[in-house]
């Protein structure tokens, strides 16, 4: 059964630190995998795409990178913001429609 | 910009009702989703409609049902509510190619009480 286990399951950082979230997978084949960012009591939104060719990826403070090797992921928040107060969720698609998701960090940045 | 809504932010209903959760996109994408999420679970596959009229189920379809009568519009039914489907329940849709984005409503916080 195609699993995704993300860690730790919540983290607590003060305001301008850094850190990272971990996703490691057994989907295969593999398509490509995305990190969703969920606030609270909203869908979630996607923040970065990786496909297997992909080790790293950026947007803005946030930096994905992929080990397809391993089959893991990390999601890295540089200089967090009271806004990056939320849960990030791993999904890795396979080559049918299914996406399977992890059940996410919760993140909460403290002033 | 992608547009995925759900016509309730929080619902209320009794154990036994039916309960309809409906969910429109605007994109004209093919492929729409049901999920519920629940703490430490992460999102589960309910109905998954790659077009209209058409469905299959997901992981976890006991006790729901859905519609596609519309490209846009996708439904979820509960026939007969109970304890155990208070959840929050999130509608997704996307493209029919194979591992492009879902886009989310904003989801539904049904109690069943």
């Amino acid at each position: 059964k195609n699993q995704v286990e993300q860690s730790p399951q919540s983290l607590i950082i003060l305001e301008g630190k850094n850190c990272t979230l971990q996703c490691n997978y057994t989907v295969s084949p593999f398509s490509n995998l995305r990190w969703y960012k969920q606030d609270t009591g909203r869908g979630p939104v996607s923040l970065t795409i990786m496909t297997f060719s992909e080790n790293t990826k950026s947007n803005g403070r946030y930096t994905a990178t992929l080990d397809a090797d391993t089959k893991q992921s990390s999601l890295h928040i540089t200089a967090s913001q009271l806004s990056d107060s939320a849960s990030y969720i791993c999904v890795v698609s396979g080559d049918d429609y299914k996406l399977s998701f992890g059940a996410g960090t919760t993140v909460t940045v403290r002033a | 910009d992608v547009k995925v809504t759900q016509s309730s932010r929080y619902l209320v209903k009794r154990t036994g009702e039916k309960v309809f959760l409906e969910c429109v996109q605007d994109m004209d994408h093919e492929n729409m989703f049901w999920y519920r999420q629940d703490p430490g679970l992460g999102l589960r596959l309910i109905y998954f409609s790659y077009d209209v009229k058409m469905k299959e189920k997901g992981d976890i379809p006991e006790g729901y049902s859905v519609s596609r009568e519309k490209k846009e519009r996708f439904s979820l039914i509960l026939e007969s509510a109970s304890t155990n489907q208070t959840s929050m329940y999130l509608c997704a849709s996307s493209l029919s190619d194979r591992g492009t984005e879902a886009f989310f409503g904003q989801g539904t916080r049904l109690t069943v009480v």
